[in-house]
This record gives C-alpha cells, structure tokens and sequence, in this order.
C-alpha cells in the first residue's frame, strides 16, 4: 500500500525567507506526485504535479518541486515566500495498485508567513 | 468548463439525527467521484470513492455510506450521527488526463454534531 509522510506539520516564515517542505512517499511502483494547497476559506487546489519526464516541476504562483526517485521524495520549495503563501500544504501520490488510481494524500504542512 | 458544487456549506445537527450531504459536478462525464473527511492535522481521509452510477468503494467502515444516483451525483448519508462524525467534508471529482486522474476538490461542507 502506498503513503504518504510530510514531515514539518507546521512552519512559520517570515516574508523573503526560502521554503522548502519535505515529503517522503512508499510504493515501490509508478507513481504520479502533487503538492496542493488550500488557503484560508478557499477550495483545495492543485499547486503543481509530476507525471513524468523533468523531475524539476514549477507550478503557479513560484513554486517548484522536484522528484528524486532513489530518495521516493517531492519536496516544495519556494525561493522567497510572501504572506499570501499562508495556507495548508498537502502533498499526494497517485498509484496504480490492482488497477485504479486512489491517491493518498499526506497529514499537511501548516505555513505561516509573517509580513 | 467543469465545476462541482457542494450543499451545505456548513450544517449542525444532533446526536442521533440523519444527514445528506449532496455533491454535484458539470462540464464533465462519467467522473470518479470521492468523498473525504478533513481533519486539523491529519490530513485528508478516503471515505468513500465511485467509479460510475451505483458503484460504491467504501475505505473506512463507519457510520456514514454514500450513494451515486446519476452520473455527475454523489451524496454521503447516514441514518443515526454519531460526535465523531463531526468535521470538514469534501468532494472531488478525478478523470483521466494525460495519464493519470487529477482530482479537482469541492468548497466542502462543515459539519458540526452536538
């Protein structure tokens, strides 16, 4: 069975500081990655995804991630956060076990980011 | 383009009494329908998943089923509500793209069981 572990439950930040939130996944097969996010009183949405190809991915709004199969990791970053970047942070796989895709998605990370 | 809606936006009812929550999606056909309970720090639960009319994958057993209508039509139900069915309910939908499925998530329904 696959899953998921996001390891910083909550991060406080002031603006300009860097990101960087990890996440670990298990499953030994093909896997598809997300990160999402969910700000303060709006929908969850995606933030940036990895199917296949260039492990370095940027989503919107600056943010990037990058796979590293041998690690079984996709962590987000951000070179410089802004205090609309406070939000939830879910990071997800998408597997194939026994044919269909059912994502596990993480515990969140909780960010803060003071002005 | 596609949108999913979900009602109540937030719900309070008693031990004991029922509950309907109601998902609907448009713009698209024959999606895979989830339903999830969020909780403060734990993340996102699989409770139940759909892959067409009146198919039903249940993840968790528990006091809550859920049922699929019409094509673009997910409702979570359960007879008696129990204090720990209390919590953030969201819908997503998922189809196939490029891929893989990618999940788009409703506004989500807040329920409170006093």
């Amino acid at each position: 069975a696959q899953s998921v572990s996001q390891h910083n439950h909550h991060v406080i930040l002031s603006e300009a500081a860097s990101l960087e939130l990890g996440c670990n996944y298990s499953y030994g097969g093909t896997v598809n990655l997300f990160w999402y996010v969910q700000y303060p009183g709006q929908h969850l949405q995606l933030l940036l995804k990895y199917f296949s190809g260039d492990p370095l991915v940027k989503g919107i709004k600056g943010f990037e991630a990058e796979f590293i199969k041998s690690k079984f990791s996709f962590n987000l970053r951000k070179p410089s956060v802004q205090w609309s970047d406070t939000a939830e942070y879910f990071c997800a796989v998408n597997a194939k076990p026994g044919g269909s895709y059912i994502p596990t998605f993480g515990r969140g990370t909780s960010l803060i980011v003071h002005p | 383009s596609q949108t999913i809606h979900q009602w109540p936006a937030t719900l309070v009812q008693p031990v004991g009494s029922p509950l309907s929550l109601e998902c609907t999606v448009e713009g698209t056909s024959n999606p895979n329908l989830y339903w999830y309970r969020q909780a403060a720090g734990r993340g996102l639960q699989l409770l139940f998943y759909s892959v067409g009319i009146g198919q039903i994958s249940s993840e968790v057993p528990q006091n809550l089923s859920a049922s699929r209508p019409q094509d673009r039509q997910f409702i979570l139900s359960s007879k008696k509500l129990l204090l720990s069915d209390s919590g953030f309910y969201l819908c997503a939908w998922s189809v196939w793209l490029a891929g893989t499925y990618e999940q788009y998530f409703g506004p989500g329904t807040r329920l409170t069981v006093t």
